[in-house]
């Protein structure tokens, strides 16, 4: 089945700085690749996607890119802020999940801004 | 739309007990996702439903765990007898079939002491 990883497991940068999170499949027709953060007991919630289609879709602060052939897709988040402390999880949509949406997530990055 | 509700929010029982998770997902979603996070392991899918029929529950971790979804707008996750080590937060989520955008419920806090 799918494998997701995701690296590193903890970043901190100073505030204004740009922080970047890795994240490589398994599953070659996976078509959909989400970014969720989390803060601190919360739910998890979806702040940008891409589709196999884009390679790169920006957000304000943050963008995501998308390298198919290699397999792999990252967030950059520019400018950070001490808000942007959180633990951030990236999915991906397998093959055989069709459209029920199914998501196998990475393991998550814990990202300290420090003010 | 409130949005995926889960309850209880909290619960604490002794090993042993029968613990029942509650989900409505978002009217006119699809598929439905019961999910554990522990630190130790992160996000795991368990089980999902698309149109109230289970389709993958290879995620379920023991018998002791069952899931149910008798209806578009509820379902449940049940573990029987519980054991220490489900401890975890449990997360309903929802998505409407082609959107593919799953939102999560506020999630289920469990302790089994």
């Amino acid at each position: 089945g799918e494998n997701v990883e995701q690296h590193p497991s903890t970043l901190s940068v100073q505030e204004g700085d740009s922080a970047v999170i890795k994240c490589t499949y398994s599953d070659s027709a996976s078509n959909y690749f989400p970014w969720y953060k989390q803060e601190l007991g919360k739910r998890p919630q979806l702040i940008i996607d891409i589709r196999s289609n884009v390679g790169e879709k920006k957000d304000q602060r943050i963008a995501v890119t998308l390298n198919k052939t290699a397999k792999h897709f990252s967030l950059h988040i520019t400018e950070t802020q001490p808000e942007d402390s959180a633990v951030y999880f990236c999915a991906a949509s397998p093959q055989g999940s069709g459209n029920t949406g199914k998501l196998i997530f990475g393991q998550g990055t814990t990202l300290q801004v420090k003010p | 739309d409130a949005g995926v509700i889960q309850s209880p929010r909290h619960e604490v029982t002794e090993m042993g007990q029968e613990v029942t998770l509650r989900c409505k997902p978002i009217s006119g979603h699809n598929s439905l996702f019961w999910y554990r996070q522990t630190m130790m392991r992160g996000l795991e899918l368990l089980i999902y439903f698309n149109n109230n029929v289970p389709i993958d529950d290879s995620g379920m971790p023991e018998d002791r765990f069952s899931a149910k979804m008798p209806n578009a707008s509820f379902s449940t996750l049940k573990i029987q007898p519980s054991e220490p080590r489900d401890s975890a937060v449990y997360f309903c989520a929802s998505s409407f079939t082609s959107g593919n955008t799953i939102y999560f419920g506020e999630g289920s806090w469990l302790t089994v002491v």
